[in-house]
C-alpha cells in the first residue's frame, strides 16, 4: 500500500530565508507526487507535481520540488519565503492510472513564518 | 478556467439528521472523488466514481454514505444519519483521465 511521511509537523522560518519541506513515500512503482497547499480555511491548492522526466519540478509561486528515487523523497523547496506563504502544506502520491483512490495525503507541514 | 463548485461552503447540523453535500465537478472530467479531512488532521480518501458507479471506497465510507451522479452535472455525497464523528471539511476532486486531481474548495460539516 503507498503511504507519504512528512516528519516535520510544524516549521517556522524567517521571512526571507530558505525553506525545504521532506516528503518521503512509499509506493511499488514510479509514483506520481504532488504538492498542495492549503490556507487556513481554504481548499487544497496544487503547488506542482512529477510525472515523469525531469526530477527536478518547478511549480508556481516561486516553488519547486526533486524527485529523488533512491530516497523515495520528494522535497519542496523555495529559496526566499515570503509572509504569504504560511500555510499547511501536503505532500501526495498518486497512482497514475488507478481508477480508485488516485492519491494519498501525508499528514502535512504547517509552515509559520517570522517577520 | 474550469474549477470545481462545492455547496454549501458550511452546514450546521443535528446529529441524526441527514446532509447533502454537493459539488460541480469540471465538465469534461471522467472520475470523480470525495475526500475529507477532519480539523487538525490529514486528508483521506472517502471514495471514487466513474462511469456510473464507485470504483473504489475507503473504510470510512460505511453504509451510511452514499454518492450520485444524478444529472451528468452534479455529484453529491449524501450522509443519512450523521454521527458527531462526521464533523470535517469534505473536499470534492475530479479528473480527466490520468493526471492530477482538481479540488474543490470545500464543504465543512459541522454536526452538534
Amino acid at each position: 500500500a503507498q503511504s507519504v511521511t512528512q516528519p516535520d509537523i510544524h516549521i517556522t522560518v524567517s521571512e526571507g530565508a530558505s525553506l525545504e519541506l521532506r516528503c518521503n513515500y512509499s509506493y511499488g512503482a514510479t509514483p506520481y507526487l504532488f504538492w498542495y497547499v492549503q490556507s487556513p480555511g481554504q481548499g487544497l491548492q496544487l503547488l506542482l507535481k512529477y510525472f515523469s522526466g525531469d526530477t527536478l519540478v518547478q511549480g508556481i509561486k516561486g516553488f519547486e520540488a526533486e524527485f529523488k528515487r533512491s530516497q523515495s523523497s520528494f522535497n519542496l523547496r523555495k529559496p526566499s519565503v515570503h509572509w504569504s506563504d504560511a500555510a499547511e502544506y501536503f505532500c501526495a502520491v498518486g497512482a497514475p492510472n488507478n481508477a480508485g483512490n488516485m492519491l494519498t495525503f501525508g499528514g502535512g507541514t504547517r509552515l509559520m513564518v517570522k517577520p | 478556467e474550469p474549477e470545481v463548485t462545492q455547496t454549501p461552503s458550511h452546514q450546521v447540523t443535528q446529529m441524526g439528521q441527514e446532509v447533502i453535500l454537493r459539488c460541480v465537478p469540471i465538465s469534461n472530467h471522467l472520475y470523480f472523488y470525495w475526500y475529507r479531512q477532519i480539523l487538525g488532521q490529514k486528508v483521506e480518501f472517502l471514495v471514487s466514481f466513474y462511469n456510473n458507479e464507485i470504483s473504489e471506497k475507503s473504510e470510512i465510507f460505511d453504509d451510511q454514505f452514499s454518492v450520485e451522479r444524478p444529472d451528468g452535472s452534479n455529484f453529491t455525497l449524501k450522509i443519512r444519519s450523521t454521527k458527531l464523528e462526521d464533523s470535517a471539511m469534505y473536499f470534492c476532486a475530479s479528473r480527466l483521465t490520468t493526471g492530477e486531481l482538481f479540488f474543490g474548495e470545500g464543504s465543512r460539516l459541522t454536526v452538534l
